[in-house]
């Protein structure tokens, strides 16, 4: 399995919503990558979690709550999110950190 | 912070023509990635180069990290219609874990 699945694929969410999006991989990386993409832009780095550990926290609204249950999952938790927080947000994951990234298909959000 | 300019932002060539896209860096670079990321699509890893000087080819395109370790480049031959996307390339500088990106090129390819 060289994947990283991402679900759900597509959301749509009032600010007072509460949501999670979830990534799994089976490659046995040790890092993973929460990003958010907006149109014509890089990726934006997230949070990094190494070792199960979070390890990188970009200065991200507390309004994402990262969660990486084990080696294999990583969550992100929604709630009270503005319409500027509408993006692609890819999961993705490396065997450890300063290896290529593998990412997920992305959950492409709108808030409304 | 530390930044790396990728160069050129949009690129548009006819099918067979050749494509270069360059990034360059005022600090040493550990390491840099590259990645490619079709319309409506996820970034897919290329290649990480890690060496002074290092050349890795794939197919049609080649990498390569230039001597100094602050430069880069991806170049594609003959292009074709499939190459359509944006062309990222990512670094680690220093003992910075994390990966600073590029803005990307843009390529369109008329067939």
């Amino acid at each position: 399995d060289t994947e990283v699945t991402q679900t759900p694929k597509h959301l749509v969410m009032g600010m007072t919503n509460k949501k999670s999006l979830k990534c799994e991989q089976h490659m046995g990386h040790r890092a993973m990558y929460w990003y958010k993409q907006k149109a014509k832009k890089p990726p934006e780095l997230m949070f990094v979690y190494s070792y199960e550990k979070l390890s990188i926290n970009e200065s991200v609204p507390s309004r994402f709550s990262p969660e990486c249950p084990n080696s294999s999952l990583l969550n992100l938790h929604l709630h009270a999110l503005q319409p500027e927080d509408s993006a692609l947000y890819l999961c993705a994951s490396s065997l450890t950190e300063n290896y290529g990234y593998t990412f997920g298909s992305g959950t492409r959000l709108t808030v409304v | 912070g530390q930044q790396v300019m990728q160069i050129p932002q949009y690129q548009h060539v006819q099918e067979g023509e050749d494509f270069t896209t360059y990034c360059n860096s005022s600090t040493t670079l550990s390491n840099i990635q590259w990645y490619k990321q079709r319309p409506g699509g996820h970034p897919v890893f290329l290649i990480q180069l890690v060496k002074s000087g290092e050349v890795k080819k794939q197919k049609r395109l080649t990498f390569q990290f230039g001597e100094a370790k602050k430069n880069s480049s991806l170049h594609i031959t003959a292009t074709q219609t499939t190459d359509v996307g944006t062309y990222f390339c990512a670094a680690n500088a220093g003992n910075n874990r994390k990966l600073i990106w590029g803005l990307g090129t843009s390529l369109a390819v008329n067939p």
